[in-house]
């Protein structure tokens, strides 16, 4: 089926562990970002890739890079996991219709 | 930054009411979606809404989009335990980079 692809679904990390959240998505969609949700906060974007190419921050970018690879896959590096970064991330792209999300990664961080 | 206040937090009701949210923002948007998010699933798009003043239908849902630009509501009539989850209103001016702003969500719990 079309559509967003996040892996992994669980994950739980020392703090200090550094991992990739990868995202790919079959839709030939030219945007992509990732969010991050935690309870009471709605979802919050960490970083966006406008186009292949693209980067740019979010609203909550501290303690995160990212990558576009290719059109098709947009990965989230987290390279010193810290317990304020336990959360479900959500990646997305977008296209006419508005975005379609991945079913997301619950990310613990002890 | 730009931010939404959705209302209600959360709602619990019986299967057959009818369930209104909606959310206000402190800027105007181009755009207002209206997302359902089920347990363990990431959000999925109900309704968009490209006008203002606009109304727009969806089987149940009904949602439209504010004459000021900022503020839009949802409608669900005759509920059903299936519309049990978390709904998301989210807004974007548009453009190049199309950013959406999220409401912090209401969580619709409906007693069969």
């Amino acid at each position: 089926n079309a559509g967003v692809t996040q892996t992994p679904k669980f994950q739980v990390l020392k703090t200090g562990q550094s991992m990739t959240l990868q995202c790919a998505q079959d839709m030939n969609h030219n945007s992509m970002y990732w969010y991050r949700q935690d309870p009471g906060m709605g979802l919050r974007l960490i970083y966006y890739s406008a186009s292949e190419g693209t980067t740019d921050k979010g609203e909550v970018p501290n303690g995160y890079n990212v990558s576009r690879l290719n059109k098709r896959e947009f990965s989230l590096r987290l390279e010193s996991a810290a317990p304020s970064q336990t959360s479900v991330y959500f990646c997305a792209s977008r296209g006419n219709y508005g975005y379609t999300f991945g079913s997301g990664t619950r990310l613990t961080v002890v | 930054g730009q931010q939404l206040n959705q209302s209600p937090q959360s709602m619990f009701i019986q299967e057959g009411e009818d369930v209104s949210m909606n959310c206000t923002s402190s800027s105007i948007f181009n755009t207002w979606l209206w997302y359902k998010q089920d347990p363990g699933e990431g959000p999925v798009l109900l309704i968009a809404l490209y006008k203002a003043g606009e109304l727009t239908s969806n089987g149940r849902l009904t949602a439209q989009f504010g004459i000021t630009r900022k503020d839009s509501f949802l409608n669900i009539s005759a509920s059903i335990p299936s519309d049990v989850g978390i709904y998301f209103c989210a807004g974007t001016l548009g453009g190049s980079n199309y950013k959406l702003t999220f409401g912090k969500g209401t969580l619709l719990t409906v007693n069969p």
